[in-house]
C-alpha cells in the first residue's frame, strides 16, 4: 500500500520560512492536500492539489510537488502556525494520511 | 456557511457496538462524497471509511472493514457510521468530513468538531 513520510517534528524562528516535507513514491504523480490542526480542534485544509489555498488561508502557505517529496512551505512564521501538519493524497479509492509533523514556533 | 456535526460517540465496552451520525448543512449534501476519519490519542490521522453523494459506493480501511459500515441518509441530510465488535484501538475522536468530488479523490474542504469514542471495560 501506498505510504507517506513525513518528519515527526520540526521548529523554526519567529519570522522565519518553514518547509515542511511528505515523501512517498512518485507523489508528484498525486494531488497532495495539506491539513493544519492546533491542539483540541478539527483539521483544517491549508492547501489542496499540491498548491491552491482555500479562501481565507494566509498567503505565508504554499505548496509544491515534484518527484517523490512534496513541500508545505510557511514563510514568516507565526505563533499562531505551531500546530501539527498532515499531508493527504488518494490510492485509488483509499485516503492515505502522512503521519503529521509537528510543528513549534520559538 | 458549512456546518458538520456529529454525535454518537460514548463509552462502549469491548465487543459493544455503536452508530455514529454527522448532521450536515449549507450545501447539497447528495452532492458530495463524503468520508469518516479517527483519531486515536496523540496520534495521528487515520482514514476509515468513504461513500460517494448517492450512498452507492463505498470504501473501508482494512483495519476495518467486516466491522465497520458507512451510509448515507440524504433525505436526512445525515451521515452514519456503525461500528460492531468493538476492540480498544478503536479508540479514537471520530471526525466527519466533506469531500470536494462526487465519488472519491478530491480534498476534504470541511470537517466536524469530532465525536470521541473510547472502547473500555
Amino acid at each position: 500500500s501506498y505510504e507517506l513520510t513525513q518528519p515527526l517534528s520540526m521548529s523554526v524562528a519567529p519570522g522565519q520560512t518553514a518547509k515542511i516535507s511528505c515523501g512517498g513514491n512518485n507523489i508528484g504523480g498525486k494531488n497532495v492536500h495539506w491539513y493544519q490542526q492546533k491542539p483540541g480542534q478539527a483539521p483544517v485544509l491549508v492547501i489542496y492539489s499540491d498548491k491552491h489555498r482555500p479562501s481565507g488561508i494566509p498567503a505565508r502557505f504554499s505548496g509544491s510537488n515534484s518527484g517523490n517529496t512534496a513541500t508545505l512551505t510557511i514563510s514568516g512564521a507565526q505563533a499562531g502556525d505551531e500546530a501539527a501538519y498532515f499531508c493527504q493524497v488518494w490510492d485509488t479509492t483509499t485516503v492515505i494520511f502522512g503521519g503529521g509533523t509537528k510543528l513549534t514556533v520559538l | 456557511e458549512v456546518q458538520l456535526l456529529e454525535s454518537g460517540g460514548t463509552l462502549v465496552e469491548p465487543g459493544g457496538s455503536l452508530r455514529l451520525s454527522c448532521a450536515v448543512s449549507g450545501f447539497p449534501f447528495s452532492s458530495y462524497a463524503m468520508t469518516w476519519v479517527r483519531q486515536a490519542p496523540g496520534k495521528g490521522l487515520e482514514w476509515v471509511s468513504s461513500t460517494g453523494g448517492s450512498g452507492g459506493s463505498s470504501y473501508y480501511a482494512d483495519s476495518v472493514k467486516g466491522r465497520f459500515t458507512i451510509s448515507r441518509d440524504n433525505s436526512k441530510n445525515t451521515l452514519y457510521l456503525q461500528i460492531i465488535s468493538l476492540r480498544a484501538e478503536d479508540t479514537a475522536v471520530y471526525y466527519c468530513a466533506r469531500i470536494d468530488e462526487y465519488d472519491y479523490g478530491g480534498y476534504l474542504d470541511n470537517w466536524g468538531q469530532g465525536t470521541l469514542v473510547t472502547v473500555s471495560s
